[in-house]
């Protein structure tokens, strides 16, 4: 079973400037998470999907994130512009439906703001 | 609130040594409860997770206990090996929905 893919695996920008993540969940999650791993801390929630619905968007900074997942399948994150405390980890994670709890994460996005 | 709470920030043991982790949380809604091992530069991969309907879960040299009494569940490494080093991180589900919130982690280094 293929697990949950991201990229790009690594990004450099400098300040001001935008970026997005792409991420394709394992086949039949219905559930997506995106999750902000900043260095030394544990995984923080920015926004949860089910299907093509946002269950959960109470963490992400909303004046200069966005995220989208149209089809219910991919989804994409986007940060415009981007601040230097934005550099971190950025890690999607997909499970069954909302009622299964097992969440399963893919190898992220290493982004760093100069 | 839906804070969980991770002792110690880190550990090191002898290899050979058990490790314990614990995690205390404060909603008394929350019912699932895993623990994910991280590798430096890897993803953060499921060891073993616990819902509230059980005290004990075991598999091979990993535990987990649940006190929901007192609101806090641990993790226990038995007979600990050179690749065990890496951050543990617990988490817990606040409202008993899934979404899950990550304790700070332990950084746990085993030596030969």
């Amino acid at each position: 079973e293929a697990g949950v893919a991201q990229s790009p695996r690594y990004k450099i920008i400098e300040k001001r400037q935008s970026v997005a993540f792409w991420c394709n969940p394992i086949s039949g999650h219905a559930t997506l998470y995106w999750y902000q791993q900043i260095l030394g801390q544990g995984p923080k929630l920015l926004i949860q999907f089910q299907n093509n619905g946002v269950v959960d968007d109470s963490q992400l900074p909303k004046d200069r994130f966005s995220a989208e997942r149209l089809k219910g399948v991919d989804s994409t994150l986007k940060i415009q512009p981007a601040k230097l405390e934005d550099s971190a980890v950025y890690l999607c994670a997909s499970s069954l439906d909302f009622r299964t709890d097992t969440q399963y994460f893919g190898p992220g996005t290493r982004l760093t703001v100069l | 609130g839906e804070n969980v709470e991770q002792h110690p920030s880190t550990l090191s043991v002898q290899e050979g040594d058990s490790a314990v982790i614990k995690c205390t949380y404060s909603d008394s809604a929350s019912n699932y409860f895993p623990w994910y091992k991280q590798e430096l530069g890897k993803r953060p991969q499921l060891i073993i997770d616990i819902r509230s309907n059980v005290g004990e879960k075991k598999d091979q040299r990993i535990a987990v206990t649940l006190n929901k009494t007192a609101k806090h569940f641990s993790l226990h490494i038995t007979e600990t090996q050179p690749e065990d080093s890496a951050v543990y991180f617990c988490a817990q589900n606040p409202g008993g929905y899934n979404k899950l919130i990550f304790g700070a982690g332990t950084r746990l280094a085993v030596h030969p």
